[in-house]
């Protein structure tokens, strides 16, 4: 069984566009996050939850609004896309803070035309 | 504001090679500090783990070693093969719950 799973893999849509990427873990973490790698493979948070609460919110633009209807799923909904949302996005989750070890999905790679 | 940066950049190496990465992290209150591993168009796979009271980990043929004070981390991979062709990552976790990751080293092992 897949630890933290992401859909879809891969996202190709055009500016503009309202899309959404998924994420599930069936770990039992209480805190889950939502990271973002550039095209320089630079690896920077977004997100934070824990237990359903936003937690850490990393100067994101007010397009992208995660969302957690409960503590397994966290969900990340952009809208009016734009190029520079090009990149791949990563969830991960992990026992809060005093876990030491985080667990990410294989990312969803995001396309903007 | 922690910055966390990874030397070499790219590294090419004969398998057999031992090799060093180098983590180097700015403010030394962390809460631990981890080494992934990320191959092309996949997610990360954490490889080792320290504590911010440890100075090494050790799994297989990778070594972690940590020293806080002076913000320095390495991984130390034993008798390098191709399948160790990945990028590396280092990250800490500081008191506010986030991973904060270097601009990692990408490796190529060549037989």
């Amino acid at each position: 069984d897949t630890a933290v799973s992401q859909t879809p893999k891969y996202l190709v849509t055009q500016m503009g566009n309202d899309k959404s990427i998924k994420c599930e873990q069936n770990l039992g973490h209480d805190t889950m996050y939502w990271y973002k790698q550039d095209s320089k493979k630079f690896l920077k948070i977004m997100f934070s939850y824990n237990n359903k609460e936003l937690i850490i919110n990393e100067t994101v633009p007010n397009r992208f609004s995660p969302k957690s209807p409960d503590k397994a799923h966290l969900n990340l909904h952009i809208n009016s896309l734009e190029l520079g949302d090009s990149a791949v996005y990563f969830c991960a989750s992990s026992q809060g803070r005093d876990s030491p070890r985080a667990f990410f999905g294989q990312g969803t790679r995001l396309t903007v035309v | 504001k922690q910055e966390v940066t990874q030397i070499p950049a790219a590294l090419s190496v004969p398998e057999g090679e031992n090799l060093v990465l180098n983590c180097s992290f700015t403010d030394s209150a962390i809460y631990n500090l981890q080494w992934f591993r990320q191959d092309p168009g996949k997610g990360l796979t954490s490889l080792l783990l320290i504590q911010s009271s440890q100075r090494e980990q050790t799994s297989g043929r990778l070594n972690a070693s940590l020293d806080k004070s002076s913000g320095r981390s390495t991984l130390y991979i034993a008798a390098s093969q191709p399948g160790d062709s990945a990028t590396y990552l280092c990250a800490v976790k500081g008191n506010t719950d986030k991973l904060i990751f270097g601009t990692g080293t990408r490796l190529q092992v060549f037989p």
